[in-house]
């Protein structure tokens, strides 16, 4: 079964522009959670979408947009980069609906640097 | 508000044991463990569900205090392929989020 899948893996912007990234969830798995990990703040939850609606958000503003397709892949963008955003963008999927009852497969992420 | 992990980080020697607690301020519905390896993505431990099933790896155990809203997993007999950065996320029903601790460092010497 082939994993989860995150693309492109490596991105450089600068400043002022925006981004747009890709996953691609386990087959079967309709959950699909984007998480920023960095140094500084650690892993922390962006947003959760389940059957193409966004369900969970977390703390972040609203340059940070998601979707989700009916073939349950997922994509993040964040606009008006600024350098903070530099981080690993890193998606999970899970095959559970709620209440954490299944383990969430993550990808090998996204290292976005933002100069 | 993020689970609290403790220690931040540990230093074994092959074969010893450790363990790693996480605790949280909120009522909890299950709770996560991941561990992390330099450049690379979060791999999947254990899950501990309130009512006390546990789903993982057999050679790893963890427990969960429902009352007191903490978890903590138990590495015994450590190997040199322990060593990484330890995550436990937790989760109190809204959805399939999970609110990550900082991290356990966990390194072991031969």
């Amino acid at each position: 079964k082939a994993g989860v899948t995150q693309t492109p893996r490596y991105l450089i912007k600068t400043r002022g522009q925006q981004v747009t990234l890709s996953c691609s969830p386990i087959s079967g798995h309709r959950s699909v959670s984007w998480y920023q990990q960095t140094p500084g703040q650690g892993l922390q939850f962006l947003f959760e979408y389940f059957s193409e609606t966004q369900r969970n958000k977390g703390n972040f503003p609203g340059r940070f947009s998601g979707r989700q397709f009916s073939n349950s892949r997922s994509e993040m963008n964040v606009s008006t980069l600024e350098l903070g955003d530099s981080a690993l963008y890193l998606c999970a999927s899970s095959l559970s609906t709620s209440g954490g009852y299944n383990e969430q497969f993550f990808g090998p992420g996204t290292r976005l640097t933002v100069l | 508000q993020q689970p609290v992990q403790s220690p931040q980080a540990v230093i074994l020697r092959e074969g010893e044991d450790a363990v790693i607690n996480c605790s949280s301020s909120k009522a909890l519905y299950s709770v996560h463990w991941y561990r992390q390896k330099h450049g690379e993505a979060p791999v999947f431990l254990m899950i501990l569900l309130k009512g006390g099933e546990q789903k993982g790896h057999d050679k790893i155990s963890a427990s969960f205090n429902e009352k007191k809203q903490q978890s903590s997993l138990y590495l015994t007999a450590s190997q040199l392929s322990y060593s990484g950065t330890y995550f436990c996320g937790t989760n109190n029903n809204a959805g399939n989020m999970l609110t990550f601790g900082g991290g356990t460092r966990l390194m072991v010497k031969p």
